[in-house]
């Protein structure tokens, strides 16, 4: 079964660390892997979108790594602020026509002052 | 930035009642989605939608719920008959407006609330 797994499911963490958010993913065959920002009450919001044969990708100060051989994605945040409390979010997209989006639970970020 | 609008914000209606939410894509995407999210749990995907017809459905995507593009621009999801377990967010998505569109990022509106009493 196509499946995504997160963790942690929460994290507290305070402004100006550093974090990382794992997750591993069973979808076969395997098209691309994102990671989406969720703010509350708001729609997902891209980060990333890397395909097989990218290791990284960065996007400011996300940071987000694929290991297509251990199907395992992380997503490093830097110098994490305020506005950085959110739910992250890991999505699998497989190869099939219609491009859907198989979605983890999501890590919920709180970064404190 | 162009950005995928949904109305309405939050929709309250009555166990049996029908439902339509609206969604406007981004202009000249060609791939539409609804996706769904029950409070606390994942977001679902339900439909996808390409060159005016469904190109995939979940299971939970049964035969009250449908799609229709009526007029080049809204795309919207309706529910028949309403249940109890239907309240939950519903998120529109569009992608795909030039090639390679597998690894566009999909666009999400910012969703409508359904609550069904």
């Amino acid at each position: 079964k196509n499946q995504v797994e997160q963790s942690p499911q929460s994290l507290i963490i305070l402004e100006g660390k550093n974090c990382t958010l794992q997750c591993n993913y069973t979808v076969s065959p395997f098209s691309n892997l994102r990671w989406y920002k969720q703010d509350t009450g708001r729609g997902p919001v891209s980060l990333t979108i890397m395909t097989f044969s990218e290791n990284t990708k960065s996007n400011g100060r996300y940071t987000a790594t694929l290991d297509a051989d251990t199907k395992q994605s992380s997503l490093h945040i830097t110098a994490s602020q305020l506005s950085d409390s959110a739910s992250y979010i890991c999505v699998v997209s497989g190869m099939d026509s219609s491009y859907k989006l198989i979605f983890g639970s999501g890590t919920r970020l709180l970064v404190r002052p | 930035e162009p950005e995928v609008t949904q109305t309405p914000s939050h929709q309250v209606t009555q166990m049996g009642q029908e439902v339509i939410l609206r969604c406007v894509p981004i202009s000249n995407h060609l791939y539409f989605y609804w996706y769904r999210q029950i409070l606390g749990q994942k977001v679902e995907f339900l439909v996808s939608f390409y060159n005016n017809e469904i190109s995939e459905k979940s299971e939970i995507f049964d035969d009250q719920f449908s799609v229709e593009r009526p007029d080049g621009s809204n795309f919207t999801l309706k529910i028949r008959s309403t249940k109890l377990e239907d309240s939950a967010m519903y998120f529109c998505a569009s992608s795909g407006h030039r090639e390679r569109v597998g690894n566009q990022p999909q666009h999400f509106g910012d969703g409508t609330r359904l609550s069904i009493l």
